[in-house]
């Protein structure tokens, strides 16, 4: 079936450095790959998405590269603020068996003034 | 866009128990989600539904888990004989998916937190 790998937490940053989360995925066919993330006290929401092979989906300064070829899907941020502190989920809906989105463990960041 | 809303926000039961959740999505979203979650984990996929049929259930759920959408709205999720293996938090989210439509983001509510004693 589907899975989600993502590396473990937490992160720990200081305020302006460079931030990668890994994500990696098994599905079959061409499932569309996403982040959530879940700020302190809220609940889960949409960060980011790619749908397709070599999209890129970006907000808020994040990025993530849709990469078949890995079977990844990786988070940056070029520099990260004490407000980043959160939870990030990487997750995939997959296009065959079903329209349910499969979700990560989760890491969690920290990021020290 | 009122949101996904969720009914209790805390729920404490004595095991054995039943008890029962309410979930009301974004009024124009036809799917309808029930994922659970525990301390450190990503959310565990449970059973959807597509207007009120209900199209998919985890082969992990027990069969003391039951969920509804009657009329395609609103949606509740029963847990009979409650176990402390079942304390969670309960996360219901919903989308807008049209025909093959996978790419559709979800929306989560709060949640309701259980705890069994």
């Amino acid at each position: 079936g589907n899975s989600v790998t993502q590396m473990e937490g937490p992160v720990t940053l200081s305020e302006e450095a460079f931030l990668t989360i890994n994500c990696t995925y098994t599905a079959t066919g061409y499932p569309s790959l996403f982040w959530y993330v879940q700020y302190p006290g809220e609940g889960l929401q949409l960060l980011l998405k790619a749908t397709k092979a070599d999209d890129k989906g970006s907000n808020k300064g994040f990025e993530a590269t849709y990469r078949k070829e890995t079977t990844s899907f990786h988070l940056e941020k070029g520099s990260v603020q004490v407000s980043d502190s959160a939870v990030y989920f990487c997750a995939l809906t997959g296009n065959t068996g079903g329209f349910k989105t499969i979700f990560g463990a989760g890491t969690r960041l920290f990021v020290k003034a | 866009d009122t949101g996904v809303s969720q009914d209790p926000r805390h729920k404490i039961t004595k095991r054995g128990q039943n008890v029962t959740f309410r979930c009301d999505p974004i009024s124009e979203h036809n799917r309808l989600y029930w994922y659970r979650q525990t301390l450190g984990q990503g959310p565990e996929f449970l059973t959807y539904f597509q207007n009120e049929a209900q199209l998919e259930k985890s082969r992990l759920l027990s069969d003391r888990f039951s969920a509804e959408r009657p009329k395609g709205s609103f949606s509740t999720l029963e847990i009979q004989r409650t176990e402390q293996g079942d304390s969670a938090m309960y996360l219901c989210a919903s989308s807008l998916g049209e025909g093959g439509n996978y790419n559709s983001p979800l929306h989560f509510g709060n949640g309701t937190r259980l705890t069994v004693t």
